[in-house]
């Protein structure tokens, strides 16, 4: 199956830092969504994109739904040591057989030194 | 609001063994997936389902099995367990409309 594909495939960084991520994709999606991981739990959802151009914010986490819906990008402001984990992207399409399944990134794994 | 919950957290099992992850959802929701999820790799969809009494395969089904009886339950079986299905799986549901999955915690496997 496809896999979207996703960067960096980890940070270190230090407390405060602001942080980037993306995932791209050859194909269209129509909904993109953004989840974390904490070790030993499963995936949570941080935001979910609907619409082109989207831009959506949760906290100190902003995410977008790039123009072409081919890409998206999730960003953390001053990031604290509770950030750390993995974080993944997911896209799904609505058409066709593919409806009901979601296209996951590889991770980012963020690590945040206090 | 229980959610997803999955059982059992933990397992290992000899080469051979069967078993049966047992997943529940209390959110009425009609699809429900199984992945598995390995260092590298991410999340790979095993089987899914779109409601209830219905099964489709995934991107990895081969050597597991799935069934639905009940809309709230999915159920994942390993008929003869391999040391290759050691991993961690995932347990997600859907509600009809929404693109949103809402994951488990997971059931950690080990096949020695």
């Amino acid at each position: 199956g496809q896999q979207l594909n996703q960067s960096p495939q980890s940070m270190f960084i230090q407390e405060g830092e602001d942080v980037s991520m993306n995932c791209t994709s050859s194909s269209i999606f129509n909904t993109w969504l953004w989840y974390k991981q904490e070790p030993g739990e499963g995936p949570v959802l941080l935001i979910a994109l609907y619409k082109a151009g989207e831009l959506t914010s949760n906290g100190r986490l902003t995410a977008q739904f790039g123009i072409t819906r081919k890409d998206s990008f999730l960003n953390i402001s001053a990031s604290i040591p509770s950030d750390v984990g993995i974080y993944f992207c997911a896209g799904q399409r609505d058409s066709g057989g593919s409806n009901y399944k979601l296209t996951f990134g590889k991770g980012t794994l963020l690590t945040v030194n206090p | 609001n229980a959610g997803v919950t999955q059982t059992p957290k933990f397992r290992v099992l000899k080469t051979g063994q069967s078993m049966t992850l047992l997943c529940a959802q209390d959110m009425n929701h009609e699809y429900m997936y199984w992945y598995r999820q390995d260092p590298g790799m991410g999340l790979r969809l095993i089987h899914y389902s779109v409601g209830e009494g219905t099964t489709a395969k995934g991107e990895v089904p081969d050597g597991y099995n799935v069934s639905r009886l009940k809309k709230q339950n999915f159920l994942l079986g390993l008929e003869s367990a391999a040391p290759s299905q050691t991993s961690v799986y995932f347990c997600a549901s859907r509600g009809a409309g929404e693109g949103i999955q809402y994951f488990g915690a997971g059931t950690r496997l080990s096949v020695l």
